[in-house]
């Protein structure tokens, strides 16, 4: 199974901070990579499909990059309600495999 | 609007058979764009994909569970059912029916998981 290496494992930033958030695959997976958001208590909800497209809805302070096995979620501008954990999943080969979470506090 | 709900028994037995069904309200699970699948998140852990199923039969599951589950389909009830066997502790967790949805775009095709239920916990326990 590919292996998802996500970075770092959590963080804490203030409030207009820009984040940076890494998924490095152990093998070649085009584009096919999503980030998803997920609060406590809840389901992960969809942020970017296809390592840069937005999904409808989403704020566009979210952003996505990357190909072949390195990818980034950036944050341009840090908001209270982003406080959740992140997680980068890969849709290129079967089984599907996830990052290990990275969890994003605020300062 | 797409919505997947996830029931089933929140206490199994260690040894037993878990069994969840996920009901699809807004969408067809004989779609031939979607798979359906699994996941699940133990207590204060990380997401864990399970398999998934397209409703002409085609599975895929995780090598890790692979011995354990079976993933079906029930296009009547617009249903999809995930059934662990021989489960012990360690599948306690937060268990999550997705829609994988398969797409084309500038000669390639795709695929993302993109509509989730709200989850339902199951505890392994005597």
């Amino acid at each position: 199974a590919i292996q998802m290496t996500q970075s770092p494992s959590s963080l804490s930033a203030s409030v207009g901070d820009r984040v940076t958030i890494t998924c490095r695959a152990s093998q070649y997976i085009r584009i096919d990579l999503g980030w998803y958001q997920q609060k406590p208590g809840k389901a992960p909800k969809l942020l970017i499909y296809a390592a840069s497209t937005l999904q409808s809805g989403v704020p566009s302070r979210f952003s996505g990059s990357g190909s072949g096995t390195d990818f980034t979620l950036t944050i341009s501008s840090l908001q209270p309600e982003d406080c959740a954990t992140y997680y980068c999943l890969q849709d290129y080969n079967e089984p599907l495999t996830f990052g290990g979470g990275t969890k994003v506090e605020i300062k | 609007q797409l919505q997947l709900q996830e029931s089933g028994p929140g206490l199994v037995k260690p040894s037993e058979t878990l069994s969840l069904t996920c009901s699809v309200s807004g969408d067809s699970t004989s779609n031939n764009n979607h798979y359906w699948g699994w996941i699940r998140q133990p207590p204060g852990k990380g997401l864990e994909w399970i398999g998934n199923i397209h409703y002409s039969g085609s599975t895929h599951y995780n090598p890790s569970l692979k011995s354990r589950v079976t993933i079906a389909e029930d296009t009547s009830k617009n249903q999809v059912s995930l059934k662990l066997s021989s489960v012990t502790a360690g599948d306690t967790a937060v268990y999550y029916c997705a829609r994988r949805n398969q797409y084309c775009s500038g000669g390639a095709c795709y695929s993302l998981v993109d509509v989730w239920g709200k989850g339902t916990t199951v505890t392994v326990s005597s």
